[in-house]
C-alpha cells in the first residue's frame, strides 16, 4: 500500500492567514491525488482532484500542486467556514490511501 | 443530483456480521461509477474497505479482504457492505461514496452519503 503523511497533523491560524498543508507519499503517484474538507460529524468533501484541479463549486481560495511524492494544499485567505480537517488521499493505485488529516483551528 | 444514503443497524455484536446497505438517489447506480465503502473510527482517519461496479465487478482492500463482500442490486438501486467477524477495532462511522468519472479524478470520491456509526459491542 502506499502510505500517505499529511503535515501539520494540526495548526492553529486566523482568519485571513495564507495556510499550507502538505502531503508526501511512499512513492511517486503521477498527481494521482484528492484533498477533502471534513467538518464534526459530517462526511468529507472534495475539494480538489489531480492534484490541482478545483472541484466543481470549490472557492478558488483553495489550490493545490505538487508532483512525484510531494504535495501542497493551500487555503490563500482563510475564511470561518475553513476551519476544518482536511485529508489528502492518492487514488493511483488500489487500495486508495489517505493520510492522517490536519486539523485547522482558530487562532 | 446524486445523494447516498446509508442504513443498518447501529450496534453489532463482536464476532458477529455487520450489514449496511446504501441507497442511491437521483441518479442510476448503472452509471459509469465505481461505488465504494470508506470507514472513520471515531477521532481517527479514513480507511478505504471495497469498491462494486454495476456489473457486480469489485475490489477490496486486502487488509479486510478475507472478510468483506460488496454486492450490488441494481432492482433497487442499492449496494451493500458485509463484514464478518467484527471486534471493537471495527467501530466506526461508515460512510458510501461515488467514485468520479471525470478525465483525471477516476479513483477520488465525489459524493458521500452522511455516514452511519456502527459500534461492535456486547
Amino acid at each position: 500500500d502506499i502510505q500517505m503523511t499529511q503535515s501539520p497533523s494540526s495548526l492553529s491560524a486566523s482568519v485571513g492567514d495564507r495556510v499550507t498543508i502538505t502531503c508526501r507519499a511512499s512513492q511517486g503517484i503521477s498527481n494521482s491525488l484528492a484533498w477533502y474538507q471534513q467538518k464534526p460529524g459530517k462526511a468529507p468533501k472534495l475539494l480538489l482532484y489531480a492534484a490541482s484541479r478545483l472541484e466543481s463549486g470549490v472557492p478558488s481560495r483553495f489550490s493545490g500542486s505538487g508532483s512525484g511524492t510531494d504535495y501542497t494544499l493551500t487555503i490563500s485567505s482563510l475564511q470561518p467556514e475553513d476551519f476544518a480537517t482536511y485529508y489528502c488521499q492518492q487514488y493511483y493505485s488500489t487500495p486508495p490511501t489517505f493520510g492522517g488529516g490536519t486539523k485547522v483551528e482558530i487562532k | 443530483q446524486v445523494q447516498l444514503q446509508e442504513s443498518g443497524p447501529g450496534l453489532v455484536k463482536p464476532s458477529g456480521t455487520l450489514s449496511l446497505t446504501c441507497a442511491v438517489s437521483g441518479g442510476s447506480i448503472s452509471s459509469s461509477n465505481w461505488w465504494s465503502w470508506v470507514r472513520q473510527p471515531p477521532g481517527k482517519g479514513l480507511e478505504w474497505i471495497g469498491e462494486i461496479y454495476h456489473s457486480g465487478s469489485t475490489n477490496y482492500n486486502p487488509s479486510l479482504k478475507s472478510r468483506v463482500t460488496i454486492s450490488v442490486d441494481k432492482s433497487k438501486n442499492q449496494f451493500s457492505l458485509k463484514l464478518s467477524s467484527v471486534t471493537a477495532a471495527d467501530t466506526a462511522v461508515y460512510y458510501c461514496a461515488r467514485e468520479s468519472v471525470v478525465v483525471a479524478a477516476t479513483g477520488a470520491f465525489d459524493i458521500w452519503g452522511q455516514g452511519t456509526m456502527v459500534t461492535v459491542s456486547s
